[in-house]
């Protein structure tokens, strides 16, 4: 397995713009994370699914982000409009059981 | 507030020597989970340890959980240049629902000077 992917890795944008974020968890694994990691907060878990259905999205910061996950390969998660505040490192992850497995992350600058 | 809290937040060691990270949490656990962490990529899944064990190795890392202190702690033994990343603990909270869901520390910084 080509374990969690990304895209993009690099993602440069303009206060107000839309910004998708995408993962592609590993085959079999139940569960996939949005996290969100910055100098100031650390690693923050903004949102989780369970079999493609959010269980806990407290840590979504406002109604500005939002997440989806259509089928059990693909997610996404969104920000609209952006702000300069958004600008961090989002990771994805996705386990079977304890172990989180993690993709290499998508580092988004707002401008 | 951050379940897990890492202790040094940055530790400067030589080739060689031993690396001790320090973990600190507030609620009762299931399990405890040290990462690491490379610059510029994701986190790694190094060891686990549930809470009804007091020590585990794998390796060169050797792993302890005191619930009584709601402490663990990571000794990296003979470290190597390679080994410098930040390290991270994460707990789950004993929730019952089987959540698998973990809250992340904000990690100890270890530079291993060649």
């Amino acid at each position: 397995d080509a374990g969690v992917i990304q895209s993009p890795r690099h993602e440069v944008t303009e206060m107000g713009q839309e910004v998708t974020l995408r993962c592609k968890p590993i085959s079999g694994h139940d569960y996939l994370f949005w996290y969100r990691q910055t100098m100031m907060r650390g690693l923050e878990l903004l949102i989780y699914f369970n079999n493609n259905v959010p269980i806990d999205d407290s840590g979504m910061p406002e109604d500005r982000f939002s997440a989806k996950m259509p089928n059990a390969s693909f997610s996404t998660l969104k920000i609209q409009p952006s702000e300069p505040r958004d600008s961090a490192v989002y990771f994805c992850a996705s386990s079977q059981v304890d172990e989180q497995f993690f993709g290499p992350g998508t580092r988004l600058t707002v401008l | 507030s951050q379940q897990g809290e890492e202790d040094p937040q940055a530790l400067s060691i030589q080739e060689g020597e031993n690396a001790t990270m320090n973990c600190s949490y507030k609620t009762s656990i299931n399990n405890l989970q040290w990462y690491r962490q490379n610059s510029g990529r994701g986190l790694v899944h190094l060891i686990l340890i549930r809470s009804n064990e007091r020590e585990k190795h794998s390796g060169r890392l050797r792993v302890t959980l005191d619930t009584s202190k709601k402490s663990s702690s990571l000794l990296i033994t003979a470290s190597r240049a390679a080994d410098t990343a930040s390290y991270f603990c994460a707990t789950d909270a004993d929730s019952g629902a089987g959540s698998y869901q973990l809250t992340f520390g904000k990690g100890t910084k270890l530079s291993v000077i060649p």
